[in-house]
């Protein structure tokens, strides 16, 4: 099974909502985890990193969340923009050095 | 300009023809890596290479060669033992315990 997987297939909001993505890992010796954002026919595009001795990272209009407790990722996005739409993953590195392991990603659609 | 390179960004192959797919990158990153990505889905790794000269299968690696000759390159080969090969191919590059970059894709059509 996948060691790293997003609760919903798609969140729909509406433009200058704030958006919260949602990721559960199952691996408690994971130390490093990233999100990116993939739009369509293109590469991911890298967001923001975590690693496991931090709780929050903040970038711009994106914060990280890391709940080591119950194995949980979140990305927030302030005031969403119709450019953010696009499927985002999380992903997650168990040993250093080791390859990352990607969930199935969740699409994120912005309206105006 | 600094990142990674992939070509062609289509490729299209006949039943039993092997095809190799480019990657290139100039960010003098230490590892490098080859997903599979199916309408949908997430990422699959096929291979892995975290130094010159050595590289490792990953989850779906049969049917797929690569090598690692220079720290820059690191071409996928689709052989015709790949059943099932249509799907968009992603080539990566890491610093180890960095952040990983992707390149723009190539998306390989079995006629």
């Amino acid at each position: 099974g996948e060691s790293v997987g997003l609760h919903l297939p798609t969140l729909s909001v509406q433009e200058g909502d704030n958006s919260i993505i949602n990721c559960a890992y199952s691996n408690s010796a994971s130390d490093y985890f990233i999100w990116y954002k993939q739009e369509s026919g293109k590469g991911p595009q890298f967001i923001i990193d975590i690693r496991s001795n931090m709780d929050k990272r903040q970038g711009q209009r994106v914060t990280v969340l890391l709940n080591k407790t119950v194995k949980h990722l979140s990305l927030q996005i302030a005031a969403t923009q119709p450019g953010d739409s696009a499927v985002y993953f999380c992903a997650e590195s168990i040993q250093a050095g080791t390859a990352l392991i990607f969930g199935k990603g969740t699409t994120l659609s912005v309206s105006s | 300009d600094g990142g990674i390179t992939q070509s062609p960004k289509y490729l299209f192959r006949k039943e039993g023809q092997n095809v190799t797919l480019s990657c290139e990158q100039n960010l003098n990153h230490d590892a490098m890596y080859w997903y599979r990505q199916d309408p949908g889905q997430g990422l699959r790794l096929i291979y892995y290479s975290q130094i010159v000269n050595d590289f490792q299968k990953g989850d779906i690696a049969e049917g797929y060669s690569v090598s690692r000759e220079k720290k820059e390159s690191f071409p996928l080969t689709v052989t015709s033992a790949q059943k099932n090969p249509t799907a968009f191919y992603l080539c990566a590059s890491r610093i180890l315990r960095g952040e990983q970059f992707f390149g723009p894709g190539t998306r390989l059509t079995v006629l």
